[in-house]
């Protein structure tokens, strides 16, 4: 089936902007989590979202992020005022949770997010 | 506070060599889980293996094998007879049970040369 989707592949901004970057999970998957990837490091924890219980932002760097998710389908991270350092590849994953069988996380390709 | 540690940035065999990447982790946790992924050039993270911390029993499949050490918090990662196709960055990362929130390390780029 359908793996994790995200949009845009590729997105340059200027400083000071602000950008949306948008994940589909796969179908059925309850839990989903953002991951930021700043070139040549691993993966930092974000935010998580499972079913409708309050997300865990602990990994949120600043105000400037949010993201928000509908239900049990598409998340969209938000990055207001966007700064050089927020230059990364922006990774969503999505897993299934179903009462207490939990699967592995599958990862989508990532948002490549270039601040000029 | 949880941890991964992969102390190898970089590591450079040729084509059939054996290879081993190391991965020590830190967690107060008694149940987690760890986790190996592969992130070949194109940039996909692929998931390679789920280890429960309960279950430490070593695991092979075909050319790849991990060795899961509790006593000494490390769960390495064995290729035999390396292929350029394994090429790639590959991570360590570990999760607790309840969010399956992953904490990875900073990832071992293995370069196989022909």
């Amino acid at each position: 089936g359908a793996g994790v989707s995200q949009s845009p592949s590729n997105k340059v901004t200027e400083k000071g902007k602000d950008v949306e970057l948008r994940c589909d999970p796969i179908s059925g998957h309850t839990a989903l989590y953002w991951y930021r990837q700043r070139l040549g490091q691993g993966l930092e924890f974000l935010i998580y979202f499972q079913g409708n219980s309050a997300p865990d932002k602990s990994g949120l760097p600043s105000d400037r992020f949010s993201a928000e998710r509908t239900g049990e389908s598409v998340s969209t991270l938000t990055i207001q005022r966007t700064q050089q350092e927020d230059s990364a590849v922006y990774l969503c994953a999505s897993r299934e949770v179903a009462g207490t069988y939990t699967d592995t996380q599958y990862f989508g390709p990532g948002t490549r997010l270039t601040v000029l | 506070a949880q941890k991964v540690t992969q102390a190898q940035t970089e590591i450079s065999v040729v084509e059939k060599e054996d290879v081993t990447l190391d991965c020590v982790y830190e967690t107060r946790d008694t149940t987690y889980y760890l986790f190996w992924y592969k992130q070949p050039p194109s940039g996909e993270l692929v998931f390679l293996i789920r280890r429960n911390s309960f279950d430490e029993q070593n695991e092979i499949s075909g050319r790849y094998s991990w060795n899961f050490q509790k006593s000494t918090s490390s769960f390495n990662f064995t290729i035999t007879a390396s292929q350029v196709v394994d090429s790639a960055v590959y991570f360590c990362a570990l999760s607790d049970i309840d969010t399956d929130k992953l904490i990875f390390g900073t990832g071992t780029r293995l370069q196989v040369f022909p």
